[in-house]
Formats: C-alpha cells, sequence, structure tokens
C-alpha cells in the first residue's frame, strides 16, 4: 500500500543510547519532515527536507541527526539519548501540486521511551 | 513566527449534538494554508479539512464544517451530529504557501462523546 511506513512502532532506550527511526515513502514526495508529539504541545517540527541531499533544522533540532540520500527514505536518528526525547514521533511526507492542492500523508508513528 | 493556538484543551458533547472547536493563529503572510487533523487512539493523522485563505468560502466536508474568519485569524470547526466515531484529539495546523512546506501545529483538542 502506499503511503508512510515508520519503524519501529515502540521503543524502549537506555540514557545514552542512539538509535534510528526509519521512514520510508513510496509516492515519489519531494518534502518529508519529522515530528514529536508530547502532551499539550501538539506536533513540534524537528527536522525536514526539500529533496534528496537537501535537509534544514525545525524547531526542536537539538539532539536529533537527519539525512536524505534517496527521496524514499529520511530516517531520523538520536545521537544520545535523554529523557526529555520520550514523545511520540511522526514522520510525514508531503506534495504540492497544481489542482492537487496539499497533501501530507503521514506514517502511524513511534512510542519512544528514554529509561 | 507562525503560531496556532488551541485554547480548549479538552470538550465534550452529546452525541447527535454540535460542537465547536476553536483556533487562532498568528501570521504576517496573505495567503497560507489552515487544516484541521483529526488523531484518534490508534494515532493515525486523518486530514479532516483544509481551507485554503486567499478562498472565502468556509470548506465543508460532509459533517464537519469551518468558520474562517481571516481578519480575526480564526479557524474554527464545527462538527455537527457528533457521533461517538468523533471522539479523538483535533489539531488546528497552519502552512505558508510559498517556501517550505512546514506544518505548524496547535497544542490539540480532545474532544469526548457522551452517548
Amino acid at each position: 500500500n502506499a503511503g508512510v511506513t515508520q519503524t519501529p512502532k515502540f521503543q524502549v532506550l537506555k540514557t545514552g543510547q542512539s538509535m534510528t527511526l526509519q521512514c520510508a515513502q513510496d509516492m515519489n514526495h519531494e518534502y518529508m519532515s519529522w515530528y514529536r508529539q508530547d502532551p499539550g504541545m501538539g506536533l513540534r517540527l524537528i527536522h525536514y527536507s526539500v529533496g534528496a541531499g537537501i535537509t534544514d533544522q525545525g524547531e526542536v533540532p537539538n539532539g536529533y541527526n537527519v539525512s536524505r540520500s534517496t527521496t524514499e527514505d529520511f530516517p531520523l536518528r538520536l545521537l544520545s539519548a535523554a529523557p526529555s526525547q520520550t514523545s511520540v514521533y511522526f514522520c510525514a511526507s508531503s506534495y504540492s501540486g497544481q489542482g492537487y492542492g496539499v497533501r501530507y500523508t503521514f506514517g502511524s508513528g513511534t512510542r519512544l521511551t528514554v529509561v | 513566527a507562525q503560531t496556532v493556538t488551541q485554547s480548549q484543551p479538552e470538550m465534550s458533547v452529546q452525541e447527535a449534538e454540535t460542537v465547536t472547536l476553536s483556533c487562532t493563529y498568528d501570521t504576517s503572510e496573505s495567503d497560507y494554508y489552515l487544516f484541521w487533523y483529526k488523531q484518534p487512539p490508534s494515532r493515525q493523522m486523518i486530514l479532516v479539512i483544509r481551507q485554503e485563505a486567499y478562498k472565502q468560502q468556509n470548506a465543508t466536508e460532509n459533517r464537519f464544517s469551518v468558520n474562517f474568519q481571516k481578519a480575526a485569524k480564526s479557524f474554527s470547526l464545527k462538527i455537527s451530529d457528533s457521533q461517538l466515531g468523533d471522539a479523538a484529539m483535533y489539531f488546528c495546523a497552519y502552512r505558508r504557501i510559498q517556501g517550505a512546506q512546514k506544518l505548524v501545529f496547535g497544542q490539540g483538542t480532545r474532544l469526548t462523546i457522551n452517548p
């Protein structure tokens, strides 16, 4: 099925560990982004990419790293996990074109707990 | 920077009644998109309705409609004939027309439907 695939769905990390959240889309969308969702704060942008090889910081980039080597994949790396990074993470891709307006497709989310 | 504010952390409504969720935003742009997303317990982000700022007509999607007041920077969502399946978190979001396709989200409103 076409869409955005995020893995894993759940993860528990120890403080100081590193990991990569995977995100892949098969819709040939140029724009991809990572958000974190915390209670009472909505979704906040971590990093985004407007195409392969191009990334930029969002609102809350500290402690996270991204790369975009292909159009399809946009992994999010936690360099040294901290309890403050306990959150639900969403990957999204979007297309904006004539006659289509703007359409965002979200992954199913990753619940990350850092202990 | 653009900001989106949802001042109602929680709302409840009787089944079959009508409920309105509030959203205000701050921007210096004249053209932009506004969205309402629904997030049920499954965590999936589901687009409810989208409004283009240059369109004066309020968007509608079946039982969902918006009251878009551009001068007041207000974008409320009305749900008519509320159903149990409408229970969810609802997020208001903003995106500029030009430039990076970054979504800015409000804090969310948790909607409960009472049978």
